[in-house]
């Protein structure tokens, strides 16, 4: 199985522009999530969903956008991007609620430097 | 809202010696605790979880955890460190039954000196 995998890993942007991070699961996961990390603040919570056509807001959601028309994809997008939107990216799955099972599967991970 | 706290940004240890990464939480009721470990260029996995019951918990990896009420703290442990413990340990809490999503501490970098 690959788990959870994000694409593209590595992306520079400029100012303005737009782009869609994707998130791909193939452990028939319920939830999904998406998460920005910064130095010095871990990881902040963007965007969540809790099944197939369903999302919600988290901590950080201004200036994206998700999709969840799969139950296997995520999709994060940035309409215009900013240089505030510099920062590495993760998507994560977990099968149920987490107090049930406690753990997320994580991707590895996409890289945005937005100029 | 529930909020983590890992007051130390960076530890350095000796390999052989004994580890503990402080997690201070706060949260009204009893929290589930977590700690994930992210390895260089790669994305977290977990290490133990506390859900009830014994309040001492074992992980992967010869880690373990130790919750503590009163201290609302829950520091992760281990005996004698490796030099591949050399990584990034971030304490997470799921509390708020509104959002069902984890909220993480800011990360505790972990050097191995040989």
């Amino acid at each position: 199985n690959a788990g959870v995998t994000q694409t593209p890993k590595f992306r520079v942007l400029k100012t303005g522009q737009s782009m869609t991070l994707l998130c791909a699961q193939d452990m028939n996961h319920e939830y999904m999530y998406w998460y920005r990390q910064d130095p010095g603040m871990g990881l902040r919570l963007i965007h969540y969903s809790v099944g197939e056509g369903t999302t919600a807001k988290g901590e950080v959601p201004d200036g994206y956008n998700v999709s969840r028309l799969k139950k296997q994809n995520f999709l994060l997008g940035l309409e215009s991007a900013a240089p505030s939107q510099t920062s590495v990216y993760f998507c994560a799955s977990s099968y149920q609620r987490l107090a049930s099972t406690g753990e997320l599967f994580f991707g590895e991970g996409s890289r945005l430097t937005v100029l | 809202a529930q909020s983590v706290t890992q007051p130390d940004i960076h530890i350095t240890v000796s390999e052989g010696a004994s580890l503990e990464l402080r997690c201070n939480y706060s949260y009204g009721a009893t929290p589930y605790l977590f700690w994930y470990v992210q390895s260089p260029g790669q994305g977290l996995q977990l290490l133990l979880k506390y859900f009830s019951g014994d309040t001492l918990v074992q992980g992967i990896k010869g880690f373990e955890a130790e919750f503590k009420r009163s201290q609302s703290s829950f520091n992760l442990r281990k005996p004698s460190v490796h030099w591949s413990d050399a990584a990034e340990y971030f304490c997470a809490v799921d509390g708020d039954t509104g959002r069902r999503a984890l909220t993480f501490g800011s990360g505790t970098r972990l050097q191995v000196q040989p």
